[in-house]
């Protein structure tokens, strides 16, 4: 089955220290996967993709294909990346249609 | 031009009460998913409808709630004698027809008492 697993509900760090947030996906065929950010009061939006392979707001997603990972990361958080974190797989054949994982709430503490 | 739209933005209902929630996606686009979210609980899959194919239905929870396309653009949610475990933000997104990224819209909040 088709799955998108975020394990963690909420991570907590403190300004400045590196954050990651994991991200695991089954699929069998070569998906594209995107990260989503959902700010306080503010609509869900894509902050990232991985076909793009840029860095957003400083952070980054690698797509690790062997063990089926998409993890965010970002060296140094700051307190406005607190927010809620959506991974997501685009299942790119038939409808294309997405999944997305259950989140994970980042709180950057000062 | 206009991002995605939603009304009403707040809805209070009693307890088997029957509401409907409307979507206005972005102008072309064809794929249109209506999502759940509820305090703690991340986003939840209701339905999926893509151009003219049947809609992907299996995130509905129950038989109580049903959604329509109507000329492959504005969308209408309707729950039937709600519950309060109905109580939630109901989000629709539209996408191109290639699948690429999702536009949100604000919402709405749904409270059943």
């Amino acid at each position: 089955a088709q799955r998108v697993t975020q394990p963690e509900k909420l991570l907590s760090v403190f300004k400045g220290a590196p954050v990651e947030l994991k991200c695991n996906y089954s699929y069998s065929g070569s998906p594209e996967l995107f990260w989503y950010v959902q700010y306080s009061r503010q609509r869900l939006q894509l902050l990232l993709r991985h076909i793009s392979r840029e860095s957003i707001k400083g952070f980054t997603a690698d797509l690790n294909k062997g063990e089926t990972s998409f993890h965010l990361k970002k060296p140094f958080a700051q307190e406005e990346d607190s927010a809620m974190y959506y991974c997501a797989l685009l299942r790119p054949t038939g409808t294309y249609k997405y999944i997305f994982g259950t989140g994970t709430r980042l709180k950057v503490l000062a | 031009g206009a991002g995605v739209s939603q009304s009403p933005s707040n809805k209070v209902t009693e307890k088997g009460k029957d509401v409907e929630l409307r979507c206005d996606p972005i102008s072309g686009h064809t794929a249109l998913y209506w999502y759940r979210q509820s305090l703690g609980q991340g986003l939840e899959f209701l339905i999926y409808f893509q151009g003219n194919s049947a809609p992907d239905k299996s995130g509905l929870p129950s038989d109580r709630f049903s959604a329509e396309r109507t000329g492959g653009s504005v969308s209408t949610l309707t729950i039937q004698r709600t519950q309060q475990e109905d109580s939630a933000v109901y989000l629709c997104a539209s996408s191109s027809d290639r699948g690429d990224e999702q536009f949100f819209g604000p919402g709405t909040r749904l409270t059943v008492l």
